[in-house]
């Protein structure tokens, strides 16, 4: 069956640094993926999306990249703020959207 | 422009009983999608519903069903509520079905005693 896995439950890293979360997935070839962003209480919130044939996607200080020989996504979040505190969940599409766990990131400030 | 909206935003219900939560997307929107979010998980797809008709189902139970409405609305309902059920089931929708950015609601919670 489909996996996602998700580096580690939570990431903690000081304020200016750069984030970088992972997202594994096996057993299927997604053509997209996305990321999203969850706030405790909250839905999701679409952040990016990157196509197979795509190797990196950039938005602001936001950098995804899709590497479908490795299966994996790496998400940056550059001159992190302690408000990019939140969960970030990958989510492959094949043919409907799977969803990791999800990794709880804490900026310190 | 009004986001999607979920009802009710939290729910107690004991077992064996039913359950309707409902959704309005984001007008224009003609896919409608349910997620079950269980604590510390990610959200795990239930159904898609695209102009009326099932499009997608995930690894739940008959007890699961929903349904979308002409106004594209949707209904997602429970029969015979386990103590597992309880969890945030969050509607999203989008402009077509698909690899289409989801839209979340914040969810509704609901609670099995």
């Amino acid at each position: 069956s489909q996996k996602i896995e998700q580096n580690s439950e939570a990431l903690n890293i000081q304020e200016g640094k750069t984030a970088t979360l992972t997202c594994n997935y096996t057993n299927y070839s997604p053509a997209y993926l996305q990321w999203y962003r969850q706030d405790p209480g909250r839905g999701p919130v679409f952040l990016l999306l990157i196509r197979e044939n795509e190797k990196e996607k950039r938005k602001e200080r936001l950098k995804v990249t899709f590497d479908t020989t490795l299966k994996q996504s790496l998400f940056h979040i550059t001159a992190s703020q302690p408000a990019d505190s939140a969960t970030y969940l990958c989510a492959p599409y094949g043919q409907n959207f799977v969803f990791g766990p999800g990794t709880r990131l804490s900026v310190l400030p | 422009d009004a986001g999607v909206t979920q009802s009710p935003t939290h729910l107690i219900k004991t077992r064996g009983q039913h359950v309707t939560l409902r959704c309005s997307p984001i007008s224009g929107h003609k896919s409608v999608s349910w997620y079950q979010q269980v604590l510390g998980q990610g959200p795990q797809f239930i159904f898609q519903y695209y102009e009326k008709e099932e499009r997608g189902r995930g690894n739940f139970p008959d007890r699961f069903s929903a349904r979308q409405f002409p106004n594209y609305s949707s209904e997602l309902n429970v029969n015979a509520l386990l103590l597992g059920d309880s969890a945030l089931y969050l509607c999203a929708s989008s402009l077509a079905r698909g690899n289409q950015p989801q839209h979340f609601g914040d969810g509704t919670r609901l609670s099995i005693l």
